[in-house]
């Protein structure tokens, strides 16, 4: 069964960089496909922030481009979202998600709730 | 890239149909035949429902089926059931690597 788990802090200060990582059991990283996070502001709807191959080609948001960097560790099953210069714009639950195919997004994790505030 | 267009919410009483629409360009949905849809209830992850644009995943009702027109997609639930009840989002894949959600819609069962 495969299993995602976020961690990382609740809590952000406005200008600041946002770091996240996400943890995969049940399934090597490095054995393929393409790993993703997805981010929900309180009440409102999914936005895709972007995604990476197990060999570290990644593929981000055009919107989100300049400030976003997704990283691969295969030696610990996990990958990572930094997001810079942050606002309270970026307040959201973040998801990561595994993707099967092109835009299937096979499973999530529980998401984390990050707070830009000071 | 614009968030696909999806009506705030839809309801129907148990037993019955809905559909739900999802309308992007020609640059997303009408460009390429990868659209999902997923479900979310309060609190909880999104849920893969349907991908490239018409095939179940393994464990979700047939109840459940998508298909695509030009730039509109959509998503329908026959024989509507309480535990339907949920917000509902549509994903498409934009060229160049990228996708976008839709605005998500809420389904209401009466």
């Amino acid at each position: 069964q495969v299993q995602l788990q976020e961690s990382g802090p609740g809590l952000v200060k406005p200008s600041e960089t946002l770091s996240l990582t996400c943890a995969v059991s049940g399934y090597s990283i490095s054995s393929g496909y393409y790993w993703g996070w997805i981010r929900q502001p309180p009440g409102k709807g999914l936005e895709w922030i972007g995604s990476i191959y197990h060999s570290g080609s990644t593929y981000y948001n055009p919107s989100l481009k300049s400030r976003v960097t997704i990283s691969v560790d295969t030696s610990k099953n996990q990958f990572s979202l930094k997001l810079s210069s942050v606002t309270a714009a970026d307040t959201a639950v973040y998801y990561c998600a595994r993707e099967l195919t092109t835009v299937t997004h096979d499973y999530w994790g529980q998401g984390t709730l990050v707070t830009v505030s000071s | 890239q614009s968030a696909l267009t999806q009506p705030r919410s839809v309801s129907g009483s148990p037993g019955q149909s809905v559909t739900i629409s999802c309308t992007g360009t020609s640059s997303d949905v009408g460009g390429y035949n990868y659209v999902s849809w997923y479900q979310q209830h309060p609190g909880k992850a999104p849920k893969l429902m349907i991908y490239d644009v018409s095939k179940r995943p393994s464990g979700v009702p047939d109840r459940f089926s998508g298909s695509k027109s030009g730039n509109t997609a959509s998503l329908t639930i026959s024989g509507l059931q309480a535990e339907d009840e949920a917000d509902y989002y549509c994903c498409s894949y934009a060229g160049s690597y990228t996708e976008v959600f839709g605005t998500g819609t809420k389904v209401t069962v009466l």
